[in-house]
């Protein structure tokens, strides 16, 4: 059975600091990885999607990495800002169609002006 | 906003009420979900429907009762619950790598 587990659990930082948040996944054969964003009370938005056959992707200030075969991915804010501030989630898919994603328990990122 | 919506947002209920919560999306997806997020655990499935058909239940109590009458339409209905089904509910769709989850519902079973 799949799982994804997501350290640290929270994360507190000063303004402007680059951090990682870190994604491992227990069987390699996924088909993509997802990094999504959750503000308090409200749902997920998609971040950041990887397929299985990529390395990276980015966007703005992200940057999510996948390294498949050692169950790891990595999402990477440079200069944090306040309103960065949200739980950060890691999902995998482990085929196509609509096969459910599976969640890690997120990071909860705290960024201190 | 995303293109899923969910009500109520909020529900307060004794365990011997019954309740249903609704889903509901527009932007053409053929699968939806239901998930449960609890304090410290990571989300978690329950149900799954495809093309209007359920093709998921990750051995959800009875209690709880998912239906799915058309596409756009994604109901969870609520009976004799716990104290311990307490959450946030979400509601997802999605079709082929494209994602959307609605704001959830917050439940309080008293």
């Amino acid at each position: 059975k799949q799982e994804v587990t997501q350290i640290p659990a929270a994360l507190s930082v000063p303004e402007g600091e680059n951090l990682v948040l870190n994604c491992s996944f227990t069987d390699s054969a996924i088909y993509n990885l997802q990094w999504f964003r959750q503000d308090p009370g409200k749902g997920l938005t998609s971040l950041l999607l990887i397929q299985s056959s990529q390395r990276e992707q980015t966007s703005g200030r992200l940057n999510a990495s996948l390294d498949k075969s050692s169950g790891r991915s990595t999402l990477y804010i440079a200069a944090s800002q306040p309103g960065d501030s949200a739980t950060y989630l890691c999902a995998v898919r482990e085929n196509s169609g609509n096969t459910p994603l599976v969640f890690g328990k997120g990071t909860r990122l705290s960024v201190i002006a | 906003e995303t293109g899923v919506t969910q009500t109520p947002r909020h529900l307060v209920m004794g365990m011997t009420n019954k309740k249903s919560l609704k889903c509901e999306q527009h932007l053409g997806h053929n699968a939806m979900y239901w998930y449960k997020q609890s304090a410290k655990k990571p989300l978690e499935l329950m149900f799954v429907y495809s093309l209007e058909e359920r093709v998921e239940n990750n051995s959800v109590p009875s209690r709880f009762s998912p239906e799915c009458p058309n596409s756009s339409h994604l109901f969870l209905h609520l009976h004799t619950l716990q104290p311990e089904d307490s959450a946030l509910y979400l509601c997802a769709s999605s079709q082929d790598d494209s994602w959307y989850f609605g704001p959830g519902t917050r439940l309080l079973v008293l």
